[in-house]
């Protein structure tokens, strides 16, 4: 079992409807939380971040935890077509700072 | 403020060949990673610096690669030799290393091919 999991998509949604990106993982003491977009052949760049069960919104992003279903998603409103690219969970323990990530889901918003 | 800086950008090399790579991180974060991604991956740690200190490098395969972060900064990771499966992209990033939400800052990557 990998330690952090993502549907590999493509998750294909219309411009202006709601894209749904789930992740869970396996360390039930992991701590802190991340999302990260990554543009095709660029680098990963934080969208926000998430350590208390419950909804964290920043914009047109929402963050949801359940640390006893071991499970985040991500929520993005009002997808738009700049919002196409490779979505990256990663996930932290309470204790070192070793980030592991996901293998990504590939978003892909249609005008 | 500069982020993080990476070179070189692009590598394509013969494979037994030697590669290295150079990050200079985000000034004051202690904490620098390397990290490599293969194509339609997710990133994966290959080691971790606290300060001067390797304090993670389990994924490092060092029969070929090796690392070093001098003086607690810039860092250098040398593959050799290198081999077709090597080809991939070179993420250094950084980040404060504090206790909480620890956000790591990545550079644009070196992207290596290995013919």
């Amino acid at each position: 079992q990998k330690e952090v999991e993502q549907n590999s998509g493509p998750l294909s949604v219309p411009e202006g409807a709601i894209a749904s990106l789930n992740c869970t993982y396996s360390d039930r003491g992991s701590q802190s939380f991340f999302w990260y977009r990554q543009y095709s052949g660029k680098s990963p760049e934080l969208i926000m971040f998430i350590y208390s069960n419950g909804d964290k919104e920043d914009g047109r992003f929402t963050a949801q935890l359940n640390k006893a279903s071991q499970y985040v998603s991500l929520l993005i409103r009002d997808s738009q077509p700049s919002d196409s690219a490779t979505y990256l969970c990663a996930v932290m323990p309470a204790a070192g700072n070793k980030l592991t990530f996901g293998g990504g889901t590939r978003v892909l918003v249609k005008p | 403020e500069a982020g993080v800086v990476q070179s070189p950008r692009y590598k394509i090399i013969e494979k037994k060949q030697p590669v290295a790579f150079w990050c200079n991180p985000i000034s004051g974060h202690n904490t620098l990673y390397w990290y490599r991604q293969n194509l339609g991956q997710g990133p994966e740690l290959l080691i971790r610096y606290e300060n001067e200190e390797a304090v993670d490098d389990s994924q490092l395969p060092k029969d070929r690669f090796s690392a070093e972060r001098l003086k607690g900064v810039d860092s250098t990771l040398k593959i050799q030799p290198a081999e077709l499966g090597d080809s991939a992209v070179y993420l250094c990033a950084s980040s404060l290393g504090t206790t909480g939400a620890n956000v790591l800052t990545f550079g644009a990557g070196s992207r290596l091919t290995v013919l």
